[in-house]
């Protein structure tokens, strides 16, 4: 298995250029979710899915949009690029499991730079 | 609201050294706890997780012991090596879809 898939690894922006991140994962799983992760700071969640069909935000959405046509796949949109969003960007998934602690598995990570 | 205050790094110790990172939490209810570790050029694993008060969890020679009368869940390690080098991360999770994450600590381990 893959596990969860996110691409690309590394990607430089213009300001107000938008770009799709995407991830995909191969484990079934109902839970998606994106992450920030700032220089120096924890994660912090942008949006997540419990399944198709079904988004929430999280703690920082502004300027971004997700969707969630499929299990598999959790795209992250940036419309309009800016300096703010230049971070490290990981996708995470979780089964479903009547014990909510069962752990989330982490993406490799997508380097975005805005300049 | 729910969040986690982790220790500050970086940390450098040499190898076969003791590691104590800090971990403290405030949360309403009884979340769960979790140590996160990554590794360089790569994403989060989960090293170590505690469900309830009195808990240990533990991996890899990895501990950290679920306080609820000091809000705690510090990470040890008796002897890390130069493998152990990487970013650890505190985490909590208190009934919603989210984890709280701490700042995390830089662990670098010199032979």
């Amino acid at each position: 298995n893959a596990g969860v898939t996110q691409t690309p690894k590394f990607r430089i922006l213009k300001i107000g250029q938008s770009m799709t991140l995407q991830c995909t994962q191969d484990m079934n799983h109902n839970y998606m979710y994106w992450y920030r992760q700032d220089p120096g700071m924890g994660l912090k969640l942008i949006y997540y899915s419990v399944g198709a069909g079904i988004t929430d935000k999280g703690e920082v959405p502004n300027g971004y949009n997700v969707s969630r046509s499929t299990t598999e796949d959790f795209p992250l949109r940036l419309e309009l690029a800016a300096p703010s969003q230049t971070s490290v960007y990981f996708c995470a998934s979780r089964p479903p499991s009547q014990e909510a602690n069962q752990p989330q598995h982490f993406g490799d990570g997508t380097r975005l730079s805005i300049l | 609201g729910d969040s986690v205050t982790q220790m500050e790094g970086p940390v450098t110790l040499s190898e076969e050294a003791f590691l104590t990172i800090n971990c403290t939490y405030t949360a309403t209810g009884y979340p769960s706890l979790f140590w996160y570790v990554q590794y360089p050029g790569e994403g989060l694993q989960l090293l170590l997780k505690a469900t309830k008060a009195d808990d240990k969890g533990s991996n890899k020679g990895f501990e950290a012991t679920y306080r609820k009368e000091t809000t705690s869940f510090h990470l040890e390690k008796g002897s890390v090596q130069v493998s152990d080098s990487a970013v650890y991360f505190c985490a909590l999770k208190a009934g919603a879809n989210n984890l709280f994450f701490g700042t995390g600590t830089r662990l670098t381990v010199i032979p």
